[in-house]
Parts: C-alpha cells; sequence; structure tokens
C-alpha cells in the first residue's frame, strides 16, 4: 500500500516568491492535516481537512498562506509572497478518520528554504 | 494551551543499554498520549499509544505506560540497537478544546555498536 506522498522534497526560493506543496494521501483516508516543522522543534498544526472541507484552520496564517482539498482527496498548500520566517519542513498527514487515538500516517515533508 | 514537554538530546547510549526518554503532557482532562518515531530520510510513524489512564503501549521493543498522577508517558526499552537510532516524539490529543495533536519538540537517540 502507498503512503502519504508529498512533492516536491526541496524547495529553496527567494522571500516574496509564491510556492506550493502537494500532498497525496493513502487512498480512503478522509482526514487530510498540515503541519510545519521548524527546526528543532515538534510539528505544529496549519489546518485539518475532513473530506473537502477545512474544519481547524485556526494557525493558518490566512494572509499568506492558502489551502485546498478539492474532491476530498489531494491537497495543495500554498504561500504566497513567502517570508525569510517560513523555512521550515511542511508535513502532511491523513488518517482513516478523526477521533481519540486515531493514527496518523506522515508524508517524509517539503523541505522549504527561504533566501 | 495544551503542551508536551520531553527531555532533550542527543541521548548517545551504546547497543544494548537500557533507555528511558522522559515526557509529560499538560492539558484539560486527560488525553490520548503517543510516541513517534522519525527513521533518518523517513516521515513520521507511529510507535506506540495509550488512550487511558494505566494503558500500556508497546511495539518493537518499546513499552510506555500512562501515569495518570503525572500525565507522563516515558518511553522505555531495555535493550537498544543501532536501528533504533532516531528522533522521538512524545505527543498528546486532547479530549477536549481545540482536539489538534500536540507534540514535543523531539530527542534524538543515537546508539553506538
Amino acid at each position: 500500500e502507498a503512503g502519504v506522498v508529498q512533492s516536491p522534497r526541496y524547495k529553496i526560493i527567494e522571500k516574496k516568491q509564491p510556492v506550493a506543496f502537494w500532498c497525496n494521501p493513502i487512498s480512503g483516508h478522509n482526514t487530510l492535516y498540515w503541519y510545519r516543522q521548524n527546526l528543532g522543534q515538534g510539528p505544529e498544526l496549519l489546518i485539518r481537512y475532513e473530506n473537502e472541507e477545512a474544519v481547524d484552520d485556526s494557525q493558518l496564517p490566512k494572509d499568506r498562506f492558502s489551502a485546498e482539498r478539492l474532491k476530498g482527496v489531494d491537497s495543495t498548500l500554498k504561500i504566497q509572497p513567502a517570508e525569510l520566517g517560513d523555512s521550515a519542513v511542511y508535513l502532511c498527514a491523513s488518517s482513516q478518520s478523526f477521533g481519540e487515538g486515531e493514527k496518523l500516517f506522515f508524508g517524509s515533508g517539503t523541505q522549504l528554504s527561504v533566501l | 494551551g495544551d503542551s508536551v514537554t520531553q527531555m532533550e538530546g542527543p541521548v548517545t547510549l551504546s547497543e544494548e543499554a537500557f533507555l528511558t526518554i522522559n515526557c509529560t503532557y499538560t492539558a484539560t482532562g486527560y488525553p490520548s498520549l503517543f510516541w513517534y518515531v522519525q527513521y533518518p530520510g523517513e516521515g513520521l510513524q507511529l510507535l506506540l499509544k495509550a488512550t487511558k489512564a494505566d494503558d500500556k503501549g508497546s511495539n518493537k521493543g518499546f513499552e510506555a505506560t500512562y501515569r495518570k498522577e503525572t500525565t507522563s508517558f516515558h518511553l522505555e526499552k531495555g535493550s537498544v540497537q543501532v536501528s533504533d537510532s532516531a528522533v522521538y516524539f512524545c505527543a498528546g490529543l486532547s479530549g477536549t478544546g481545540r482536539r489538534a495533536l500536540t507534540f514535543g519538540s523531539g530527542t534524538r537517540l543515537q546508539v553506538q555498536p
């Protein structure tokens, strides 16, 4: 069974440029998450989708970040314009549903460097 | 808000040594607790979990017991191997409030042959 697939694996851009990350979750998983992991820190949730609906985006900086999950399958996270402080690893995860003890499956992440 | 505190690394051990990585969680109520592991070049993966007090999670020789009094979930393994070298993250999912998985900052384990 294929795991969570993310692309690209690495991205280097100059500040003020736009950037997009793509995620394909495990087939059949209704819940999709985007996390940001700063160097030396644990992941922090940016947004959670239940199917195509964003049900928790309270930590998403909406002035520059946007996300979509059309058709409730794969998802795209965009930053426009990027700032130096956005340098981090962006992780996508999925789970069959959202509940107590639910197991999350993570992708390998996209490492973003903003110069 | 919710928070997870785990011991800082790196932790360097010789093969077959005993491992303990401490983790405590602060939250309203009693959360589900997890240990995730990240091997070099790979994504995070669930190692073990416990959903209520006194539960013991175990997997691949690792164990952790949910201690209600201290909301602790310390990770232990009796005899580590070189292949256990990775970054270990403690995490909690509160049953109230925002209900987002909260991670600790991670502990890097290096096992030397």
